[in-house]
């Protein structure tokens, strides 16, 4: 059984250009979640879908990001324009429909470099 | 959601029992108390939650307070492999956005 999987692993984009994370979630998970951790620090909540729906993108900035998760197929981090501050790891995290809120399966996450 | 406070580091030597203190005075009767730990560069791993009974499962133990201001989880015998920061979350039951801190680095030394 596969974990999340993510890609790409790694990266580099300059300043201006767009980033566009992928996330698969566990089989049978429906639930899905990005989080940002910048170098030192915790994870910072960034957004919370189900198939189709944004449930809660409070942690989402306002502009140049954009997350979605279609019927089929994977859910999309999106970053346009990326900045230096954008360079991160980005994980993402699934749970199946029912289960324990805080109990999430995390990916091994994306690193963005903005040079 | 209740605000955690962990130590930033600690030290375990291998095969003994890690002891990872926290506190969350300031929790209220629904939420939770998970941990989970982050490997350098990997993503979280869920090791355990509980609400105020004490948990064991193949990974370790977590041990409530009786008032529930404070827990610890318990790695019986650490390895080399436990090193890694440790996150102590609480949260309700149906909260998905989880607030995580800086958690505690624990390093098992050889």
């Amino acid at each position: 059984n596969a974990g999340v999987m993510q890609n790409p692993r790694h990266l580099v984009r300059r300043r201006g250009q767009e980033a566009r994370l992928r996330c698969s979630p566990m089989k049978g998970h429906s639930h899905v979640y990005w989080y940002r951790q910048l170098p030192e620090e915790g994870l910072k909540f960034m957004v919370y879908l189900q198939k189709e729906n944004i449930i809660d993108e409070s942690g989402m900035p306002k502009e140049r990001f954009s997350a979605e998760f279609p019927k089929e197929g994977p859910s999309i981090l999106r970053i346009q324009q990326v900045v230096r501050g954008d360079s991160a790891a980005y994980f993402c995290a699934s749970s199946p429909p029912g289960g324990t809120a805080g109990e999430l399966f995390f990916g091994e996450g994306s690193r963005l470099t903005v040079l | 959601d209740a605000k955690t406070t962990q130590p930033t580091s600690m030290d375990c030597a291998e095969g003994r029992a890690a002891n990872l203190p926290c506190n969350h005075s300031t929790i209220s009767g629904n939420e939770y108390v998970y941990w989970y730990r982050q490997i350098h560069s990997q993503g979280p791993q869920y090791i355990i939650h509980g609400l105020k009974n004490n948990e064991t499962n193949e990974m370790a133990s977590l041990i409530i307070t009786e008032d529930r201001k404070s827990s610890t989880l318990i790695l019986p015998h650490a390895t080399l492999r436990d090193t890694a920061v440790y996150y102590c979350i609480v949260t309700t039951g149906n909260n998905r956005k989880l607030i995580w801190g800086l958690g505690t680095s624990l390093a098992v030394n050889p």
